[in-house]
């Protein structure tokens, strides 16, 4: 299976500002997504980033709000922007591995102060 | 109707027993199915993927899927309290993944 990365694991932000995360998987794969899963909910899939062109946004999400790089087939960011206290979530980068299994990262946990 | 629906629960089951967890799914041409295992405040970790119709069986896991009823089950014997945890139905339709909104067990001591 891929082995996945995200940095920061954690992170405490003040409302207005933006933060990165960062996602990186050992493998090159096809498929990376990102999901948010509030507290006590399901998973919600944010967007589908896709290399070497623009990421494919659920309904509900913008580009403008989650802008998303995928610069390889083993990197990806994504960007909260102008956070808001709705915005504390974690945060989960996820690979589809051999074309059928999606694997998830370790996640990174958002306080909007 | 959702793509893939799980009884929230929570399930509680006594240490020792045999846990069941459901899952159904909406489109008949869905290939892949999995179950995940998420602890409170971690990602999901795959357990178990099946892909035939019956029984897949990984130590005390076993899943059944039953693909006339478009059903897929999560068998956990000898429920240890480590199990407790939410547990994802997860369904992959032509590259879509689909997840259950998760059933939460618990196994008392």
């Amino acid at each position: 299976s891929a082995v996945i990365s995200q940095k920061p694991s954690r992170d405490i932000c003040q409302r207005g500002t933006s933060l990165t995360i960062q996602c990186q998987v050992d493998s090159q794969v096809t498929m990376m997504f990102w999901y948010r899963q509030q507290p006590g909910q399901s998973l919600t899939l944010i967007a589908t980033a896709n290399q070497g062109s623009e990421a494919t946004y659920e309904s509900g999400f913008v580009i403008d709000k989650f802008p998303i790089s995928r610069p390889n087939l083993t990197f990806s960011t994504l960007t909260v922007s102008n956070m808001s206290p709705e915005d504390s979530s974690i945060y989960l980068c996820s690979v589809v591995w051999q074309g059928e299994t999606q694997y998830f990262g370790p996640g990174t946990r958002l306080l909007v102060l | 109707q959702k793509e893939v629906e799980q009884n929230s629960g929570p399930l509680s089951v006594p240490e020792g027993a045999i846990a069941s967890l459901n899952c159904t799914y909406s489109d008949r041409g869905s290939q892949s199915f999995f179950w995940y295992r998420q602890y409170s405040g971690k990602s999901p970790e795959l357990i178990m993927s099946i892909y035939s119709n019956g029984d897949k069986e990984d130590g005390r896991f076993t899943a059944q899927l039953n693909k006339a009823s478009q059903y897929v089950s999560l068998l956990i014997r000898d429920s240890q309290p480590s199990d407790s945890a939410t547990y994802l139905c997860a369904v992959n339709t032509g590259n879509q993944f689909y997840f259950g909104t998760g059933t939460s067990l618990t196994v008392i001591p």
